[in-house]
């Protein structure tokens, strides 16, 4: 059974920093494109950014709105994707999940169950 | 980027109504849209693939059409079970952008 579990969210300053996690089970995480989908408080979903396969050059790519900011990373061997998130705004207070594609196709078919980020003073 | 929009942005069916959400792209994306579902407080699913690909499991009440900038989403016949929110992606480019949403209600 394919499972991601996203952990890390919490309160937070503005200017301040967190890391989130998503740990993978259930596929070969070694093979798999990963990203962050987050989404504000009665917001549509955000696509942040994305990290390929180390066998696909491991290519990041994000949103304009994080870049300088958010880094997206992996760990292979324990199956886990990282979020780091830096100079945070009120504006980044979202739910953030992490996706992938388990197939050729470019559509995300699974989904972590989201882990909660405020941003407040 | 590439924008998408999506109307409408709510509506309200009776069961067994056909519905029908449009997304509209900024800008050509072939046939690079895939539609999710997404109920309160839970993650989004995949329902179509490539404009029209039904993703496994998913009731054939639903179906994709479209190309290039205009794509539809349809239920055949509207289910107690389908109120939510449908969200159109792109993901012709990256950045990957979605629409704004369709809230569906049942009345």
């Amino acid at each position: 059974e394919v499972q991601l579990v996203e952990s890390g969210g919490g309160l937070v300053k503005p200017g301040g920093s967190l890391r989130l996690s998503c740990a993978v089970s259930g596929f070969t995480f070694s093979n798999a494109w990963m990203s962050w989908v987050r989404q504000a408080p009665g917001k549509g979903l955000e696509w942040v950014g994305r990290i390929k396969s180390n066998t696909d050059g491991g290519t990041i790519d994000d949103a304009a709105s994080v870049r300088g900011r958010f880094t997206i990373s992996r760990d292979d061997s324990k199956n886990t994707l990282y979020l780091q998130m830096s100079s945070l705004k009120t504006e980044d207070t979202a739910m953030y999940y992490c996706t992938t594609r388990t197939t050729s196709w470019r559509h995300f078919d699974y989904w972590g169950q989201g882990t909660l980020v405020t941003v407040s003073s | 980027d590439i924008q998408m929009t999506q109307s409408p942005s709510s509506l309200s069916a009776s069961v067994g109504d056909r519905v029908t959400i449009t997304c509209r792209a900024s800008q050509n994306i072939s046939r690079y849209l895939n539609w999710y579902q997404q109920k309160a407080g839970k993650a989004p699913k995949v329902l179509i693939y490539a404009t029209s690909i039904l993703q496994s499991g998913v009731p054939s009440r639903f179906s994709g059409s479209g190309s290039g900038t205009d794509f539809t989403l349809t239920i055949s016949s509207l289910q107690p079970e389908d109120f939510g929110y449908y969200h159109c992606q792109q993901s012709y480019t990256t950045p990957r952008t979605f629409g704004p949403g369709t809230k569906v209600d049942i009345k």
